[in-house]
């Protein structure tokens, strides 16, 4: 079946570090890669996408790339910031109505 | 910009009660979810609807319902709230009529605590 893996936070970091999300997916066919974010009492955001492989797709100065061949879609940051806190959930469309999300990952950055 | 809408922030509700979560969107949308979000779970479907009076479960339907009387708004009915009930709901819509890839806009949330 389908699905998606990413790795169990909370990831603490101080400003301006380099920030890696990991996320892995199990899916038939070609499916649409997407990260959200969710800030604290909000729903979810689309941050950034990809649709097929070798895309990559970035936002705010996020970026991931759509890799087949390792079934991954790790979400990087050269620089984080405090603003950047938040949830970060990896997910991926197999079907116009089958969205399949990770459990999600929190991220906490420190001045 | 699509806006989603969710009728409460925050619910506090007995066991046994009937519960009734509504969702409204403002871009004339086919598509519209209800999902659960519990920690370590990440997102789980309850319930889609892919046009009015039309809706399918998702992966985890027991102990819901839901209506769609009208295009903007999709509801979701907890017929008899249980304490494993507690959560938060987000309702979500896709920009386009759900053909092809699509990412989803999504409510506030209603964060849902059946005592």
């Amino acid at each position: 079946g389908n699905s998606v893996t990413q790795m169990e936070g909370p990831v603490t970091l101080s400003e301006e570090a380099f920030l890696t999300i990991n996320c892995t997916y199990t899916a038939t066919g070609y499916p649409s890669l997407f990260w959200y974010v969710q800030y604290p009492g909000e729903g979810l955001q689309l941050l950034l996408k990809a649709t097929k492989a070798d895309d990559k797709g970035s936002n705010k100065g996020f970026e991931a790339t759509y890799r087949k061949e390792t079934t991954s879609f790790h979400l990087e940051k050269g620089s984080v910031q405090v603003s950047d806190s938040a949830v970060y959930f990896c997910a991926l469309q197999y079907n116009f109505n089958k969205f399949y999300f990770g459990s999600g990952t929190k991220l906490n950055v420190k001045p | 910009d699509v806006k989603v809408t969710q009728s409460s922030r925050y619910l506090v509700k007995r066991t046994g009660e009937k519960v009734f979560l509504e969702c409204v969107q403002d871009m004339d949308h086919e598509n519209m979810f209800w999902y659960r979000q519990d920690p370590g779970l990440g997102l789980r479907l309850i319930y889609f609807s892919y046009d009015v009076k039309m809706k399918e479960k998702g992966d985890i339907p027991e102990g819901y319902s839901v209506s769609r009387e009208k295009k903007e708004r999709f509801s979701l009915i907890l017929e008899s709230a249980s304490t494993n009930q507690t959560s938060m709901y987000l309702c979500a819509s896709p920009p386009l009529g759900g053909k092809g890839w699509n990412e989803q806009f999504f409510g506030p949330g209603t964060r849902l605590t059946v005592l």
